[in-house]
Parts: structure tokens; C-alpha cells; sequence
């Protein structure tokens, strides 16, 4: 079965400081993981994935990500936060390409970034 | 490049009711796959078509059914509305790559 966890609902952060949010997976076989970002009254926005390769990914807006195949995890990260960041943040999983396409999303993170 | 697109933006149901929301996918997209998120939750996969055929189902009853259409544009249907069916529904695209999804169908049920 596959899953994902964010352990932390909010995030607070000051502009300027570096963020983290956190997330673990669980899968049967190789993960791919994805980081989506939710504005309010808003879809899900693309973020960055990981598919194979290196274990630090960059992606949009100048977030980058993480990923530890020993401790299952896969944190996003930005060095300098801004205010405009603030949103409701989704970790997904799914297992190898094979079979649907479908993602497993965490319950999400709230960041709050603050001036 | 024209984004995902959802139809409607709102919609209020009573119970009992049926509804039908769609999606028009990115432009290039054969793939269209149909989550609900309820308030304060992560998206939750309903299923998904790939090129109109039903490609993989999540933990949803039969009373959701969706098609898929030649130009990959897609329907989510509902049948005998439930209050627990309130939710945004977001609808994703995509063509062997990350899912674009559109804003979503805010959906009440009274």
C-alpha cells in the first residue's frame, strides 16, 4: 500500500529564514514523489517531482526538495522564504510507472510565512 | 498552451440529486484523472481515463462514474448525492508526466 505523511499541520516561518516541510512515504516499490501547492479557492499547482537521480531536486518558485531512501522521507525546502509562499502545501506518492497514474496525497501543510 | 479547466466553479445539490462535473484537459493530455477533496483534507483519487477507458479506480462507490471523450475532455458523474459529497472536486491532466490539475468544482449537498 502506498501513503504519505506530513507530521505537521502549520508551518510558521519569518521572511527571509529558511523553510522546511516535512514528508515520509511509504511504497512497495521505487517512490515517485511529488510537492503540489494549494492558494486558496485555488487547483493544485505543480511543484517539483522526484522520479530517479539526484536526491536534491529543484523546482518551481525556488523551492527544492530532498529525498532519503533510508529514512523514507522527501522534505521540501526553500533557503529564503518569502511572504507570498504562504499556502496549503500536498507531498504525493505513487508507486512505479506501471498501472494507473494515480497520486496519494498527504493531508497537507500549512505554511505560514510572516513578515 | 491552454491550462486544465473545470466546469462549473460552484454547484449546490440537494440529497438524493445527480450531478455531472467536467473537465477540459491540457491541451496534448490523453490522461484525465478525478480527486475529491473534502474541507481540510488531501485530495482523494476517485479514478482516472486514459484514452476513454476507465484506467484505475480509488475507494469510491459506483455511484461516481465518469467518461472520457475523443478530444480527452472528461465527466465526472454522481448519482444519488450523499451530504458527505460535499467537497471540491478537482479534475488532472496529464500525458506520461506530472498531473496539471485545473481549479476544481466546489460541490455542496444540502
Amino acid at each position: 500500500a502506498q501513503s504519505v505523511a506530513q507530521p505537521e499541520d502549520q508551518v510558521n516561518v519569518a521572511e527571509g529564514n529558511p523553510l522546511t516541510v516535512k514528508c515520509t512515504y511509504s511504497v512497495s516499490g521505487n517512490p515517485y514523489l511529488f510537492w503540489y501547492v494549494q492558494y486558496p479557492n485555488r487547483g493544485l499547482q505543480f511543484l517539483l517531482k522526484y522520479i530517479t537521480g539526484d536526491n536534491l531536486v529543484k523546482g518551481s518558485y525556488g523551492f527544492e526538495a530532498e529525498f532519503n531512501k533510508s529514512q523514507t522521507s522527501f522534505h521540501l525546502k526553500k533557503p529564503s522564504a518569502l511572504v507570498s509562499d504562504s499556502a496549503l502545501y500536498f507531498c504525493a506518492v505513487r508507486d512505479e510507472p506501471a498501472g494507473a497514474n494515480n497520486l496519494f496525497f498527504g493531508t497537507g501543510t500549512r505554511l505560514t510565512v510572516i513578515p | 498552451e491552454t491550462g486544465v479547466t473545470q466546469s462549473p466553479t460552484h454547484l449546490i445539490k440537494t440529497r438524493g440529486q445527480q450531478v455531472t462535473l467536467r473537465c477540459s484537459s491540457q491541451s496534448g493530455h490523453n490522461t484525465v484523472s478525478w480527486y475529491q477533496q473534502a474541507l481540510g483534507q488531501g485530495p482523494q483519487f476517485i479514478f482516472q481515463y486514459y484514452r476513454e477507458e476507465e484506467n484505475g479506480r480509488g475507494n469510491f462507490p459506483p455511484r461516481f462514474s465518469g467518461l472520457q471523450f475523443p478530444n480527452y475532455s472528461s465527466e465526472l458523474n454522481v448519482n444519488a448525492l450523499e451530504l458527505d459529497d460535499s467537497a471540491l472536486y478537482l479534475c488532472a491532466s496529464s500525458l506520461q508526466g506530472p498531473q496539471f490539475f485545473g481549479p476544481g468544482t466546489r460541490l455542496t449537498v444540502l
